[in-house]
């Protein structure tokens, strides 16, 4: 069965830096694209970033460039999703998913989310 | 402001048939893009629901239906169960961003 676990809720402070991260199981992890994916409280869907998990092949969203850092551990199939200097703004549930290609480009698994709330 | 547009919400009584709309451009839909859709119930994570303009996953329903026409694509759903009640995101591909695009969602109540 695949799966996409994310790490827990954070709570963190404007200005502190945060690593969340997304594991798999039950496919081979490095031979799937794995995105990352920002719904503001109340909003919908926005692709913020990709990475190919056996190559670390990365792409940006224009939104996101410089924002976040995409990184993957392919030893441990884990995905990561990275801020420097976190901004009230950052507060949003984030999730994983692995990008399928066959009908097109889609993504088949989601992770549960993890919930970011940053807050002085 | 998303780069797919949807109606915000839809409603429909038990056992009817609703649709909700997802309009694109020239850069996505319009170029040849395929549109999937995702469901999301509350306080879960989004589901695949519809992938490849019309192709439903083992487990959906086939009371769940897609298409796609020009720039715009549509998600049909029939028989509506109180179960349906939902977030439905639709999402494509474009080449003016090079990434992938979603719709804002459309809120579906069930009457």
């Amino acid at each position: 069965e695949v799966q996409l676990v994310q790490s827990g809720p954070e709570v963190k402070k404007p200005g502190e830096s945060l690593k969340i991260s997304c594991k798999g199981s039950g496919y081979t992890f490095a031979t799937y694209w794995i995105a990352w994916v920002r719904q503001m409280p109340g909003k919908g869907l926005e692709w913020m970033g990709i990475i190919y998990v056996g190559d670390s092949d990365i792409r940006y969203s224009p939104s996101f460039q410089g924002q976040v850092t995409i990184s993957a551990d392919k030893s441990i199939s884990t995905a990561y999703l990275q801020w420097s200097s976190l901004k009230a703004s950052d507060t949003a549930m984030y999730y994983c998913a692995r990008n399928r290609y066959g009908s097109g480009s889609f993504f088949d698994f989601w992770g549960q989310g993890t919930l970011v709330t940053v807050s002085s | 402001q998303s780069v797919l547009t949807q109606p915000p919400s839809v409603s429909g009584a038990p056992g009817q048939r609703v649709s909700i709309s997802c309009t694109g451009s020239s850069s996505n839909i319009g170029a040849g893009y395929d549109v999937h859709w995702y469901q999301q119930l509350p306080g879960t994570a989004p589901k695949l629901l519809i992938h490849g303009n019309n192709n439903r996953p083992s487990g959906v329903p086939d009371r769940f239906s897609g298409s796609k026409s020009g720039t715009s694509a549509s998600l049909a759903i029939t028989g509506l169960q109180a179960e349906d009640e939902a977030d439905y995101f639709c999402q494509s591909s474009d080449t003016s961003l090079n990434g992938w695009v979603f719709g804002g969602g459309t809120k579906l109540t069930v009457l």
